[in-house]
């Protein structure tokens, strides 16, 4: 069964970067036919879509923070990473990562909470 | 960037109830619409996917149909556990944008 788990620091300055690891088990992240991807949720609010990788490096991001991300994969660790910089409060969210499959995003990990504060 | 809409925002309903909720995409989107379901402190899970086909272990009384721009989820027979949130999303063109969610409630 594949599963997603996030890791990282739960807490961030503000003007800092925040930095999330995904690792990937029980199937492997060099599969051609899925790209992965991280989703983020603000506390009581909606989803918000931040990007997704290929395991051969082509990336799509969120125009609205493009500016400020980037995700990379290590597949020898069968990880995948989001950085995003310049944090503010309005990024306090969520941070899932999951994966793509079909169009859609059918496995996704448990999530982990970020809180941007000083 | 594809706006997608949501209807309602919110909704009551009791167990054994049968429920609509509507997704409206600004721009055709084919058939590439997922709905998902989310429980408090959970990840969202995939319900449908293309607009009409079940996830592995979906129960079948959720349905979704719809294309161009109008969609809509369906649950033919509300159970306790289906009190949640659901989301629409397209996977239409990037960014892939979410509804803003409907929340379903126990009257």
């Amino acid at each position: 069964q594949l599963q997603l788990q996030e890791s990282g620091p739960g807490l961030v300055k503000p003007s800092e970067t925040l930095s999330l690891t995904c690792t990937v088990s029980g199937g492997s992240i060099s599969s051609s036919n899925y790209y992965w991807g991280w989703i983020r949720q603000p506390p009581g609010k909606g989803l918000e879509w931040i990007g997704s990788i290929h395991y051969s490096g082509s990336t799509f991001y969120n125009p609205s923070l493009k500016s400020r991300v980037t995700i990379s994969v290590d597949t020898s660790k069968n990880q995948f990473s989001l950085t995003l910089s310049s944090v503010t409060a309005a990024d306090t969210s969520v941070y899932y990562c999951a994966r793509r499959g079909d169009a859609t995003y059918d496995y996704w990990g448990q999530g982990t909470l970020v809180t941007v504060s000083s | 960037d594809i706006q997608m809409t949501q209807s309602p925002s919110s909704l009551s309903a009791s167990v054994g109830d049968r429920v609509t909720i509507t997704c409206r995409a600004s721009q055709s989107i084919s058939n590439y619409l997922n709905w998902y379901q989310q429980k408090p402190g959970k990840a969202p899970k995939l319900l449908i996917y293309a607009a009409s086909s079940f996830h592995s272990g979906v129960p079948s009384r959720f349905s979704g149909s719809g294309s161009g721009t109008d969609f809509t989820l369906t649950i033919s027979t509300l159970q306790p556990e289906d009190f949640a949130t659901y989301y629409c999303q397209q996977s239409y063109s990037s960014p892939y944008t979410f509804g803003q969610g409907t929340k379903l409630e126990i009257k």
